[in-house]
């Protein structure tokens, strides 16, 4: 079946505007984090849905990103009032239901924001 | 707050030998600790998850041990091949959610 997709694959914007991320979960998958990757450095967690519970938002920078799950499935990340520091690959992963204590992520390709 | 910590230097090693890679962790008391492959460009990969109640754990040609007295994973990859090299990351994680070390870079050399 298909795997996890994200897009635009890249997006060039200029400081000071919003930029939308899509994500689009493996089908059935209950879980959904949103990661940033900056260049040479590990992944740091931004914010993680699972199922209809209350997203935990821990990780989110500042109150620009934040993140909607529409219908459990589809997710956009939205940073309003982009910064250069933006700029880094973010990353979406989707995971089955806790039930079945299977925690592996399966990661899409990225988008590789880049904030001028 | 937790700290997780890999070799942050590039291992290179010669084609066939093992290839060692350590993860050590802080402050922190993991149910589980999964390894991650990420190759350039691409999003990280899945490899293998262990438990804390688990010593040891084998796929194929890869082999992690986890000690929860000494806070540290090891990860080894034998006969090593050039299709293995990648950065190789560790995430040790309680529930649903993963914290990621930074990753060490791993280059086998033909």
């Amino acid at each position: 079946g298909a795997g996890v997709s994200q897009s635009p694959s890249n997006k060039v914007t200029e400081k000071g505007k919003d930029v939308e991320l899509r994500c689009d979960p493996i089908s059935g998958h209950t879980a959904l984090y949103w990661y940033r990757q900056s260049l040479g450095q590990g992944l740091e967690f931004l914010i993680y849905f699972q199922g209809n519970s209350a997203p935990d938002k821990s990780g989110l920078p500042s109150d620009r990103f934040s993140a909607e799950r529409t219908g459990g499935s589809v997710s956009t990340l939205t940073i309003q009032r982009t910064q250069q520091e933006d700029s880094a690959v973010y990353l979406c992963a989707s995971s089955q239901s806790k039930r079945s204590h299977s925690y592996e992520q399966y990661f899409g390709p990225g988008t590789r924001l880049t904030v001028t | 707050s937790q700290k997780i910590e890999q070799n942050s230097e590039a291992l290179n090693i010669q084609e066939g030998k093992t290839a060692t890679l350590t993860c050590n962790y802080t402050n922190y008391s993991p149910a589980y600790l999964q390894w991650y492959r990420q190759d350039p460009g691409r999003g990280p990969v899945f490899l293998l998850l262990i438990r804390e109640n688990e010593k040891e754990k084998r796929k194929e040609r890869l082999k992690v041990t986890f000690d929860t007295t000494l806070k540290q994973s090891l990860f080894h990859i034998t006969a090593s091949q050039p299709a293995d090299s990648a950065t190789y990351l560790c995430a040790p994680g309680g529930g649903q959610k993963v914290t990621f070390g930074t990753g060490t870079k791993l280059q086998v050399i033909p």
